[in-house]
């Protein structure tokens, strides 16, 4: 596509339910990147993708956070029994070379109530 | 480990006037540098970057940055702001050697006044 997709652009959940956000890169993009941001702060990394397999997933809060990327293309982050502190705007980034930087998409908002 | 300082948190500029946000990093070599734009419920827009070659890079929307070795800084500017440049800025920082993730700064709040 033209642009990094994200879905949904907006989710609220009840604490202790699981959730999904999905992100669909650039084509042909190998990276790919997940950051989250909380209301005031600069952006966190979770996990990156250099095509189905992930290097680094150090910034994985807890093991209630998942990532997955198959196919090279679409990457689900899943995040199991969602506590408030949770709630934050997940952002997806893909890239062709280091050099390029990221291509960010307009993020997830995910409130837990 | 590399690592962003973004000293202002928030700066104030009159429409037309320049404008200045400071970005200094700490890293052992010469890495990739970046400045993105977050407009108010939007995502990240790459405004510039920096891997080699000439210091002053010039970017979208009338910005410019330079970076300075030996301060370790890559400092943006822009000659005369507009009031849609009200957003907020992050820089960002990238190894030359690796495609590991980017350590952001903390972000510049800019609001513009009339």
């Amino acid at each position: 596509g033209a642009g990094v997709s994200q879905s949904p652009s907006n989710k609220v959940t009840e604490k202790g339910k699981d959730v999904e956000l999905r992100c669909d890169p650039i084509s042909g993009h190998t990276a790919l990147y997940w950051y989250r941001q909380s209301l005031g702060q600069g952006l966190e990394f979770l996990i990156y993708f250099q095509g189905n397999s992930a290097p680094d997933k150090s910034g994985l809060p807890s093991d209630r956070f998942s990532a997955e990327r198959t196919g090279g293309s679409v990457s689900t982050l899943t995040i199991q029994r969602t506590q408030q502190e949770d709630s934050a705007v997940y952002l997806c980034a893909s890239s062709l070379a280091r050099s390029d930087g990221y291509t960010f998409g307009s993020g997830t908002r995910l409130t837990v109530v | 480990a590399q690592s962003v300082t973004q000293p202002d948190i928030h700066i104030t500029v009159s429409e037309g006037a320049s404008l200045e946000l400071r970005c200094n990093y700490s890293y052992g070599a010469t890495p990739y540098l970046f400045w993105y734009v977050q407009s108010p419920g939007q995502g990240l827009q790459l405004l510039l970057k920096y891997f080699s070659g000439d210091t002053l890079v010039q970017g979208i929307k009338g910005f410019e940055a330079e970076f300075k070795r030996s301060q370790s800084s890559f400092n943006l500017r822009k000659p005369s702001v507009h009031w849609s440049d009200a957003a907020e800025y992050f820089c960002a920082v990238g190894e030359t050697d690796s495609w590991g993730k980017l350590q952001f700064g903390a972000g510049t709040q800019v609001v513009v006044t009339p």
